[in-house]
């Protein structure tokens, strides 16, 4: 049973880019949550998707945005891109309760 | 909103020592869970905790919850321990995890 995936494992990005990151989640969870880890901090709530609708928000700007696709599939964009988005960014899914966290996509922008 | 620190900030260790991780929250939660986040960056649960005492081989943990604090026991330590422990909390009326700030633990052998 594959947990969950995230990709790409890293990526570079130029200030002012683009950037969207790939969650599949556990299979059987439908419950998708991203998270922002800047180096030597812990995890910062990003948002949550279920049923294709955010269903909570942390708080980030609206340069970041997602997306759940049917098949609980989980896309995270962040446009604009700042050197302060540079950091670990992971995807948690959870059915009911239970979190099971990827291993994260590196950011870095340049 | 809810802070949870967590102490030590880091730790080192000989191989087959013993040692006690602390989180402290701030607020009422509806659970704690405890984290081993690996050097390749992934977060492996550890335990769900809201209150009481639960054992996994050699890891233990503990949460008062009246007093809003959690510990975390190792004994016996390895160099597979070593990386970062996080305590993270679930506030009421929500479902997303507040992190603590992390302990940083190095086994050497």
């Amino acid at each position: 049973d594959a947990g969950v995936t995230q990709s790409p494992t890293h990526l570079i990005k130029t200030r002012g880019q683009q950037v969207t990151l790939r969650c599949s989640p556990k299979s059987g969870h439908d419950t998708v949550s991203w998270y922002q880890q800047a180096l030597g901090q812990g995890p910062q709530f990003i948002f949550q998707y279920y049923e294709e609708e955010e269903r909570q928000r942390g708080n980030f700007p609206d340069r970041f945005s997602g997306h759940q696709f049917p098949n609980y599939s989980s896309e995270l964009n962040v446009n604009a891109l700042l050197l302060g988005d540079s950091a670990l960014y992971l995807c948690a899914s959870s059915y009911n309760y239970g979190y099971t966290f990827g291993s994260g996509t590196r950011l870095t922008v340049v | 909103g809810i802070q949870v620190e967590q102490s030590p900030p880091d730790l080192i260790l000989q191989e087959g020592a013993n040692s006690t991780l602390r989180c402290n929250f701030s607020d009422s939660v509806n659970n704690l869970q405890w984290f081993h986040q690996n050097p390749w960056g992934q977060l492996i649960n550890l335990f769900y905790i809201p209150s009481g005492t639960k054992q996994n081989g050699r890891l233990s943990a503990t949460t008062v919850a009246t007093e809003r604090y959690s510990l975390l026991y190792i004994s016996s330590s390895q160099t597979t321990d070593s990386g970062v422990y996080f305590c993270a909390v679930d506030p009421p009326y929500t479902d997303k995890l507040i992190f603590g700030t992390g302990t940083r633990l190095q086994v050497f052998p």
